[in-house]
Parts: structure tokens; sequence; C-alpha cells
């Protein structure tokens, strides 16, 4: 069965720095996987997805994310953070035998002036 | 489209009563999903239908916890008796047929319900 690990449950940067997300996967044939996030006192927007093709995959408010089937990975970055950016990141996984979404336990991302 | 459409936004509610959750997917998605958020347990599947039928309910916490999709536009999450346990932000979230393409889930804004 699919899995996805998040490291870290809260990330700090200052606004400009670089973001990075990390996610890990388990998966015994090819995923399909997202990032999405969530605003406060919002439901989950998605952000970007990978499917199959091209393996840097850029997503809106200027994140990508690389998957790196060698690492297992899909990590999500974003060059210069803004402070709108600050909410919770969640990555996922599609279960392709049963079309259920699974999600990691979720990053708090966290950005001062 | 206006996006999955979920109600109450907020729900508060004494300890025991009945309450029921409503979410109306995007029309034309096959697949209707349940989560269920806490600061413990982070966002869990509790139940998910396709084409109005429940394939899968393993996450439903306990018989307390039905859900119920009686046509493709409407599907309501029932909690009787609700306990305080039971506080969370519950999602809804719809997706067209997904198997095989990968397509994501687009999800509501969630019914924050509280149990005193």
């Amino acid at each position: 069965a699919q899995s996805v690990t998040q490291l870290g449950s809260h990330v700090s940067v200052s606004e400009g720095a670089l973001v990075l997300l990390r996610c890990n996967y388990s998966s015994s044939v090819p995923p399909y996987l997202f990032w999405y996030v969530q605003y406060p006192n919002q439901g989950l927007q998605l952000l970007l997805k990978y499917t199959t093709g091209a393996t840097l995959v850029k997503g809106i408010n200027g994140f990508e994310a690389e998957f790196k089937k060698s690492e297992t990975s899909f990590h999500l970055t974003k060059p210069s953070a803004h402070m709108s950016d600050a909410a919770e990141y969640f990555c996922a996984v599609s279960d392709e035998d049963t079309d259920k979404l699974i999600f990691g336990t979720g990053t708090r991302l966290q950005v001062f002036p | 489209d206006a996006g999955v459409i979920q109600s109450p936004r907020h729900e508060v509610t004494e300890m025991g009563q009945e309450v029921t959750l409503r979410c109306k997917p995007i029309s034309g998605h096959d697949y209707l999903f349940w989560y269920r958020q806490t600061m413990m347990r982070g966002l869990e599947l509790l139940i998910y239908f396709n084409n109005n039928v429940p394939i899968d309910d393993s996450g439903m916490p306990e018989d307390r916890f039905s859900a119920k999709m009686p046509n493709a536009s409407f599907s309501t999450l029932k909690i009787q008796p609700s306990e305080p346990r039971d506080s969370a932000v519950y999602f809804c979230a719809s997706s067209p047929a997904g198997r095989g393409i990968g397509t994501e889930a687009f999800f509501g804004q969630g019914t924050r319900l509280t149990v005193v």
C-alpha cells in the first residue's frame, strides 16, 4: 500500500528565503503525487501534482516539486518565501488500487519578516 | 461550478445530540470522500463513495458514525450520539473518475464541529 512521510511538522523561514518541504513516498508502482496547501480556516487547495512525464512540476504561487524515483521523494520548493505562504502543506499519494488519496501528517510553514 | 459545498460551516452541539453534516460535490465527479481533521490525528479518511456506492468505510471510527449518498449531488455524514471527542473539522471532497489518471480531489471549506 502507498504511504507518504513528511519530515518536519514545522518549518520556519525568513521572508525571501528558500522554502523546502520534504516528502518521501512508499509505493510499489509508479505513484501519483500531490501537494496541497491549507490556509487558516480553509479547505485544502491543490498546489501541484505529478502523474507522468516531466519530473519537475510547477504549481501555483511559485511552488515547484521534483519527483525523484531513486530517492522516493517529492520535495516542495519555492525560491523566495512570501508572508502569504504561511500555511499548512500536505503531501499526498494516490492509491492506484483503491483511488484513495493518502495524506501525510502535514508541515506547518511559518514565514518571518 | 461553485466547488464542493459543505453545510453548516460551524456546528456547536451538546453531547448526546445527533449531528448531520452535508455535502454537495462538484457536478460530474464520481468520487466523494469524507475526511476528519484534528490536531492529534491529522487528516483521516473516514469513508468514500464511487458513483454513490460506499466503497471503503474502514476509517469510520465507530458505529455512531454513518454516511449516505442518496444521489450524485448530495451526501451526509451523521453522528449519533455525538461525543466531545468528535470535535474536529470535517471535510468533504470530490474527484472525477481517478483510477489510472491521478486526478486530484477538490475540497470543501469544511464543517467545524464542536461537541460540548
